[in-house]
């Protein structure tokens, strides 16, 4: 079983749409949870950065951790087309340490 | 802030011969940088860890001789793919952790470089 695992899509919703993507992940050391957005043929951007379970919001992005149930959450408000692209969960046991990615879901904004 | 470049973006090179990649940080600095390939539609997978004036740390089944990693300054960090070989064709990212007392440890991507050995 992967570490984190990660329905890889795709999915398309209209512009304007709520969208939520989803990791679960198994070792409950992990502690550390971040969302990079990646546009094909790019390096990953990272878009938020949490430490253990609660929500935080940037805009019109909000992630959310449970580590009870080892699962995270990304939830896009008012979703553009520009939004489109791979979105990829990750996490790791300790700060700085090297991150263990989901395989990433494809996001299809339609105008 | 919190820029990584990479260099170059793209390479295409003849079996055999090798290819240097650098990573830099361009407004911090990073003690500890990151190796990552990612095949088409799948995820990154962490080469090896490179910390500054120290010898890399490579991932089980990644070898050492044929992926040379230098990081011989807090700002860059190089992997150069010796005697590449089509099956080496892949894109590979960098990433730099941000070394303060203030940050949480965030990691920072390169724009990647594709490599295609023909």
């Amino acid at each position: 079983q992967k570490e984190v695992e990660q329905d890889p899509g795709p999915l398309s919703v209209p512009e304007g749409a709520i969208v939520s993507l989803n990791c679960t992940y198994s070792n409950s050391a992990f502690q550390y949870f971040m969302w990079y957005r990646q546009y094909s043929r790019k390096g990953p951007e990272l878009l938020m950065y949490t430490y253990s379970s609660g929500n935080k919001e940037d805009g019109r992005f909000t992630a959310q951790v449970d580590k009870s149930s080892k699962y995270i959450s990304l939830f896009i408000r008012d979703s553009q087309p520009s939004d489109s692209a791979t979105y990829l969960c990750a996490t790791t046991s300790f700060s700085g340490y090297a991150l263990n990615f989901g395989k990433g879901t494809s996001l299809l904004v339609t105008p | 802030g919190a820029v990584v470049s990479q260099h170059p973006s793209r390479v295409i090179c003849k079996s055999g011969t090798s290819v240097k990649i650098e990573c830099r940080s361009l407004d911090f600095q990073a003690t500890t940088m990151f190796w990552y390939r990612q095949f088409p539609k799948q995820s990154l997978m962490l080469m090896a860890t490179s910390n500054e004036g120290s010898k890399a740390t490579y991932e089980q089944g990644v070898e050492k001789d044929k992926f040379l990693i230098n990081h011989a300054s807090l700002t860059l960090s190089t992997l150069t793919v010796t005697s590449a070989h089509p099956e080496d064709s892949s894109f590979y990212i960098c990433s730099a952790r941000v070394s303060s007392v203030t940050s949480q440890g965030e990691q920072f991507f390169g724009p990647g470089t594709r490599l295609t050995v023909l």
